[in-house]
Parts: C-alpha cells; sequence; structure tokens
C-alpha cells in the first residue's frame, strides 16, 4: 500500500526537550514537506525538500529542523528553541514541487 | 504578501442544500489551484485540482469548482450536501512565478452538515 506514515500519532514532550517527528513515503515521491496546522491558520510550511540532500526554510522555520538522507524519508526536530511548539504536524510528499502533494496522518504534539 | 483568503471559516447547512464555499487569491500570474478535505480523523486529500483549459473542474463526490481569473476566485460547490460532507475544506493555490512552486493555504472552512 502506497502511502505516507507518520510517526508517532501523539507525541508529549516536556518544557526544553528536542524531539524528532518521523515521515517516510513510499510513493518515490522527490519533494517532500513539513507543515504545521493550527486552528483557524490553515497550513504554514516549516521546511520543504524538493530532492534528497537538499530542503529550504519554509515560512516558520525558526526552532525546527530536518534532514534528507534518504528519498523516502524527512524527519522533523522540534527544538527548544521553538517557542510555542504544541501543534498538528503533518508531513506531506508530491511527484515534484507544486504538484498534487499527499498527506500522513499527522503527529499531534503537546508540551508539557 | 501572497495570499489566499476562504471566506466563511464555519459553515453549517441541512442535508440537501446547496453548497458555495469562496476561495480568493492575491497571485497576479498563472497558478495552480487546489481545493482538499479533512474529515473528521482522517488526513487531508484532494478534492479537485485546476492546472489549465476548462476553468470549471470536476472533483470526487460531486464536487466541483470554478476558476475566476477576472475575479482572482475558486469557489467550490456541491448542488446537494449530505451529512458525510462534513469536513474541514482548505483552498491552496501555487504561482507558477514562485522558482519554489509552494503552496500557500487557506485558513480552512469548517463545514457541518445537519441530518
Amino acid at each position: 500500500d502506497g502511502g505516507i506514515t507518520q510517526s508517532p500519532k501523539y507525541l508529549f514532550r516536556k518544557e526544553g526537550q528536542n524531539v524528532t517527528l518521523s515521515c517516510e513515503q513510499n510513493l518515490n515521491h522527490d519533494a517532500m514537506y513539513w507543515y504545521r496546522q493550527d486552528p483557524g491558520q490553515g497550513l504554514r510550511l516549516i521546511y520543504y525538500s524538493q530532492i534528497v540532500n537538499d530542503f529550504q526554510k519554509g515560512d516558520i522555520a525558526e526552532g525546527y529542523s530536518v534532514s534528507r538522507e534518504k528519498k523516502e524519508s524527512f524527519p522533523l526536530t522540534v527544538t527548544s528553541a521553538q517557542k510555542n511548539p504544541t501543534a498538528f504536524y503533518l508531513c506531506a510528499s508530491s511527484i515534484v514541487a507544486g504538484t498534487e502533494a499527499f498527506f500522513g496522518q499527522g503527529t499531534r504534539l503537546t508540551v508539557v | 504578501a501572497q495570499s489566499v483568503s476562504q471566506h466563511n471559516h464555519h459553515v453549517i447547512l441541512s442535508e440537501a442544500a446547496s453548497l458555495e464555499l469562496g476561495c480568493n487569491y492575491s497571485y497576479g500570474g498563472t497558478v495552480n489551484l487546489f481545493w482538499y478535505v479533512q474529515y473528521p480523523g482522517q488526513h487531508l486529500q484532494l478534492l479537485l485540482k485546476y492546472f489549465s483549459g476548462d476553468p470549471l473542474v470536476k472533483g470526487i463526490k460531486g464536487f466541483e469548482a470554478e476558476f475566476i481569473k477576472s475575479k482572482f476566485s475558486f469557489n467550490l460547490r456541491k448542488p446537494s450536501v449530505q451529512w458525510s460532507d462534513t469536513a474541514e475544506y482548505f483552498c491552496a493555490v501555487n504561482s507558477l512565478m514562485d522558482s519554489n512552486y509552494q503552496l500557500i493555504w487557506g485558513a480552512g472552512t469548517k463545514l457541518i452538515i445537519k441530518p
């Protein structure tokens, strides 16, 4: 079954800790994205990668980091520098940038 | 800054009512346009898209959207809604002038259908 897998579905973190969200796709897509979804604000782009070993900052990259060492994987690290990390995080991929995006189920991160 | 506006944050309709959700964007050039839907507890999925050609686009589950270039609009319509259409709907646009081809998203419209 082709698709995008995000794990875990729910994640709790103590203030001051870094945490890494997993995103894996088996669609052979070149482009991958991380979005943050907050109520009433739509989706805001954190980071994106158009190809392996390359990634670019989105609109709200501060306090986040990513890597793209493999085509199928695009993990997101939420660092302690992110001031308001509690949110719903969505990973997506597309064949190439600008085409239809396919989404994972999301990870809900709560900082306690 | 480039933006996408969805006019209504919440819409409540009865079953069989007609639906129109507004979407306006601020790009001046050639654009690709998308409507996505997020059903409760499910992932975002594509409803329909417009790249070029006929400005009236048919999507899944009886939805359609019309691209009106002069109005910078891409409104979503359905003639008769069902309870199962309860979901959040997002409009997204990317500009072909933008070398990064990034999608810009509207804030979403929560649609509730009363049975």
